[in-house]
């Protein structure tokens, strides 16, 4: 068990419709990362979050958004949904001034 | 473009073997070289090598980082059942927090 926690484990919607899921950093951690993996494209950055502010941005479409809130939580908005939006989504946390990340359990995203 | 390959994508071992591997990486500024190990979901962290500490062991697992040939191995000795995962290997570019992934190695150990 890493200490990230990540809600909801599994998620099954339809294309078109708006989800969110949810990630609770480690004790301690500023830094927050999205990540989503899927089969054809294997693990990729997504966006990070530092102490409630926007520090990098991956390949993130501009349908999904995210933010981090004072209690350092962070939520992933994910809207008009397609098929290929189907993934398993992580999110890590990191020490300070740490490169290791650690990673929440996921949520893994079914889109019919 | 920073990039991470790894090699080989799968690979198939009896319990008992050593297996090593590849990881070979380009990236623009290079701050640490990561490995992780996914079972059934989570990848979990394994070992971290910089510049200061281009070797680390842990148990039956080691790990050396040549940043001369921007490369880094991974091997696994007297390998058991509970080995069996998908090996990532990862940057971390200096001018950002993000990892990069390689596309991974997928390790069966059979008995």
């Amino acid at each position: 068990d890493s200490g990230v926690t990540q809600t909801p484990k599994h998620l099954i919607t339809a294309t078109g419709q708006r989800v969110t899921l949810r990630c609770s950093p480690r004790s301690g951690d500023l830094s927050v990362y999205w990540y989503q993996q899927s089969l054809d494209q294997g693990l990729q950055f997504l966006i990070q979050y530092y102490n409630g502010e926007e520090r990098a941005k991956g390949n993130i479409l501009e349908r999904f958004s995210a933010q981090q809130f004072p209690d350092l939580h962070s939520e992933l908005n994910l809207s008009s949904l397609e098929l290929g939006d189907s993934a398993l989504y992580f999110c890590a946390s990191s020490p300070r001034g740490m490169a290791e990340q650690y990673f929440g359990p996921g949520t893994r995203l079914t889109v019919t | 473009e920073d990039k991470v390959v790894q090699s080989p994508l799968s690979l198939v071992v009896h319990e008992g073997d050593t297996v090593t591997l590849n990881c070979s990486y380009e990236v623009t500024n290079f701050r640490s070289l990561l490995w992780y190990k996914q079972e059934k979901k989570a990848p979990t962290f394994l070992f971290m090598l910089t510049s200061s500490g281009i070797e680390k062991k842990s148990g039956r697992l080691s790990s050396i980082l040549d940043k001369k040939e921007l490369f880094s191995i991974l091997n696994i000795t007297a390998t058991q059942t509970g080995d069996s995962a998908i090996y990532l290997c990862a940057n971390s570019p200096s001018n950002t927090g993000k990892l990069i992934f390689g596309q991974g190695t997928t390790l069966q150990v059979k008995p």
